[in-house]
């Protein structure tokens, strides 16, 4: 069974600065995929960033990136240059292939999330 | 830019009443999903659907759920008899072929008392 670990239940930082949000995860899958998703205060869940299990390269989104260390099992986000509208719950969450759809139906386990609070 | 819908934000049912949560997904997405969030924990999956039928269900969704896709745009979740426990955030979402993530809707928010 897969499983996302974020042992950070709070994290601060000072605007303009970057912070590290941590992400472990434990899969027997070769293949496989992980996210990270924002949750603001209003509850939506909106997509940041993906990394393959394949990609060579660290992913980028703007000013975030997805620290990928795929020996030590981890995918940290670093969120550059903070900015008062980053304050909100974080999740980490990874990709489970399920049956039909040839790799593109799958569904996500998620981490216990990291809440962000950026002080201006 | 295209958004995963759903309706209502909030409902609020009596334990024992049936609910349905309504979800418009992006209409070139294939692959639709159910996620629900208890207040302060993680968000969990509850079924997947593909090509008309139920490719995957976790244990939480036992018989009091089903989903439907009756029009090929909307995307239903009906609980049949709620129970407070069933009281959380639920999560519609959509995928298509590729990653990026599934986009996820703004949910729905259900009360039951």
């Amino acid at each position: 069974a897969q499983k996302i670990t974020q042992t950070q239940p709070g994290m601060f930082v000072q605007e303009k600065e970057a912070v590290t949000l941590d992400c472990t995860y434990d899969t027997s899958d070769q293949s496989y995929g992980l996210f990270w998703y924002k949750q603001p205060s209003s509850g939506e869940m909106i997509f940041l960033i993906y990394q393959g299990s394949y990609d060579e390269q660290n992913a980028t989104e703007g000013r975030y990136s997805l620290n990928f260390q795929k020996a030590r099992k981890s995918a940290n986000l670093v969120i550059s240059a903070s900015q008062l509208g980053d304050s909100a719950m974080y999740f980490c969450a990874m990709r489970e292939s399920l049956r039909g759809g040839g790799g593109s139906n799958y569904k996500l386990t998620f981490g216990k999330g990291t809440l962000l609070t950026v002080n201006p | 830019e295209p958004e995963v819908t759903q309706t209502p934000s909030h409902q609020v049912t009596q334990m024992g009443q049936e609910v349905i949560l309504r979800c418009v997904p992006i209409s070139n997405h294939l692959y639709f999903y159910w996620y629900r969030q208890i207040l302060g924990q993680k968000v969990e999956f509850l079924v997947s659907f593909y090509n008309n039928e139920i490719s995957e269900k976790s244990e939480i969704f036992d018989d009091q759920f089903s989903v439907e896709r009756p029009d090929g745009s909307n995307f239903t979740l009906k609980i049949r008899s709620t129970k407070l426990e069933d009281s959380a955030m639920y999560f519609c979402a959509s995928s298509e072929y590729t990653p990026p993530g599934a986009l996820f809707g703004s949910g729905t928010q259900l009360s039951v008392l």
